[in-house]
């Protein structure tokens, strides 16, 4: 049974870089069935996606956050990760990575427990 | 970006009764509509794919029906434990985008 964690600091300070990481546990990131991505949370906004990547390395970005997002994958130590830049107080948010399956329809099956990041100084 | 919306924003209902809640897209989506679970504290999780393909290991008395802009969920005997927020998802076209949610109570 795949498994999702993420990793990170939970406090990051204004205009600095937030990183997160996601390591898959249970099964392998080199899938071509998989993308694995990272959604936000927060109680004003909701739920956002923010990208996702493929483990050949292809990615897709919401074109709300595209200029300040990298997502990037490690498929050795069976990690994706993110990096958001020049972050401010709107970037305070729950974040969780997740799976998602792609056959032309897609979906998002499983998830990390989530995560909190504080932007704060 | 597609714009999903939920009616009603919240409800509450008794153990045993139907309870069906309503996504719209702003624009066509077929059947790119996904819905999600979340409870407080916990991550979503997928109950129904595709429209109206329940994922597997969840209960047979939720389901899903719709396409094009309108889109239901339904419970058919609410348990206890389906207290919870529910969120419609599209994926016809990226970014994939929530709707604002449904905050089911148990009376």
């Amino acid at each position: 049974q795949v498994q999702l964690q993420e990793s990170g600091p939970g406090l990051v300070k204004p205009s600095e870089t937030l990183s997160l990481t996601c390591t898959v546990s249970g099964g392998s990131i080199s899938s071509s069935s998989y993308y694995w991505g990272w959604i936000r949370q927060t109680p004003g906004e909701g739920l956002e996606w923010i990208g996702s990547i493929h483990y050949s390395g292809s990615t897709f970005y919401n074109p709300s956050l595209k200029s300040r997002v990298t997502i990037s994958v490690d498929t050795s130590k069976n990690q994706f990760s993110l990096k958001l830049s020049s972050v401010t107080a709107a970037d305070t948010a729950l974040y969780f990575c997740a799976r998602r399956f792609e056959n032309g329809y897609s979906h998002m099956d499983v998830w990390g427990q989530g995560t909190t990041v504080t932007v704060s100084s | 970006d597609i714009q999903m919306t939920h009616s009603p924003f919240s409800l509450s209902a008794s153990v045993g009764d139907r309870v069906t809640i309503t996504c719209r897209a702003s624009q066509s989506i077929r059947t790119y509509l996904n819905w999600y679970q979340q409870k407080p504290g916990k991550a979503p999780k997928l109950l129904i794919y595709t429209a109206s393909n329940l994922q597997i290991g969840v209960p047979s008395r939720f389901s899903g029906s719709g396409s094009g802009t309108d889109f239901t969920l339904t419970i058919s005997s609410l348990q206890p434990e389906d207290s919870a927020t529910y969120y419609c998802q599209q994926s016809y076209t990226m970014p994939w985008t929530f709707g604002q949610g449904t905050k089911v109570e148990i009376k």
